[in-house]
């Protein structure tokens, strides 16, 4: 079974830009979780969507939102594009109320904010 | 108040021994735990998960959850310099959407 894949895998913006990053999940899972990764604050949560609705919600920003289609797949949008954005975005596909709840990871995409 | 917390490390043991890995967290309703190993410039990867309290292993990996003094172990045995990485702790609380330690990094020397 192929894994999550997202695209593109290496950005590089300046701010003030908007960003679009694209992830597909495991064949049959349904539910895609998005995380920023920086060093200094680890891995967090950004958002979760499970059918086409936003499920859950992190702490972050108005400027990023996400959606989801009818075949799972999702995108995350980043607007006015700050220094501090610049991160490893990962995306995690999961299969819930299978008891295991279970996130896997795609390969990420690295944004660089000039 | 961090919610799940990993010493942050670098935890250095030579090759064959055993690595202990700790990880605490704040919610006792917590329910679903997992460990995740993350090579540099990489993404997560899934080692394993464990929902009851006592040992899961899972080949050189054992799992260990104690949730009355609600902390979560990974050992990883015969130690390979390969499994230098940073691991990560995820704990679910009260939803499913799992909350991440900082993870420790793992040297391991030849």
């Amino acid at each position: 079974k192929a894994g999550v894949t997202q695209t593109p895998r290496y950005l590089i913006k300046t701010r003030g830009q908007q960003v679009t990053l694209s992830c597909s999940p495991i064949s049959g899972h349904r539910s895609v979780s998005w995380y920023q990764q920086t060093p200094g604050q680890g891995l967090q949560f950004l958002f979760e969507y499970f059918s086409e609705t936003q499920r859950n919600k992190g702490n972050f920003p108005g400027r990023f939102s996400g959606r989801q289609f009818s075949n799972s797949r999702s995108e995350m949008n980043v607007s006015t594009l700050e220094l501090g954005d610049s991160a490893l975005y990962l995306c995690a596909s999961s299969l819930p109320r299978e008891g295991t709840d279970t996130q896997y990871f795609g390969p990420g995409t690295r944004l660089t904010v000039l | 108040q961090k919610e799940v917390e990993q010493n942050s490390g670098p935890l250095s043991v030579p090759e064959g021994a055993i690595a202990s890995l700790n990880c605490t967290y704040s919610d006792r309703g917590s329910q679903s735990f997992f460990w995740y190993r993350q090579y540099s410039g990489k993404s997560p990867e899934l080692i394993m998960f464990i929902y009851s309290n006592g040992d899961k292993e899972d080949g050189r990996f054992t799992a260990q959850l104690n949730k009355a003094s609600q902390y979560v172990s990974l050992l990883i045995r015969d130690s390979q310099p390969s499994d230098s990485a940073t691991y990560l702790c995820a704990v679910t609380m009260r939803s499913y959407i799992p909350t991440f330690g900082r993870g420790t990094s793992l040297i391991v020397h030849p």
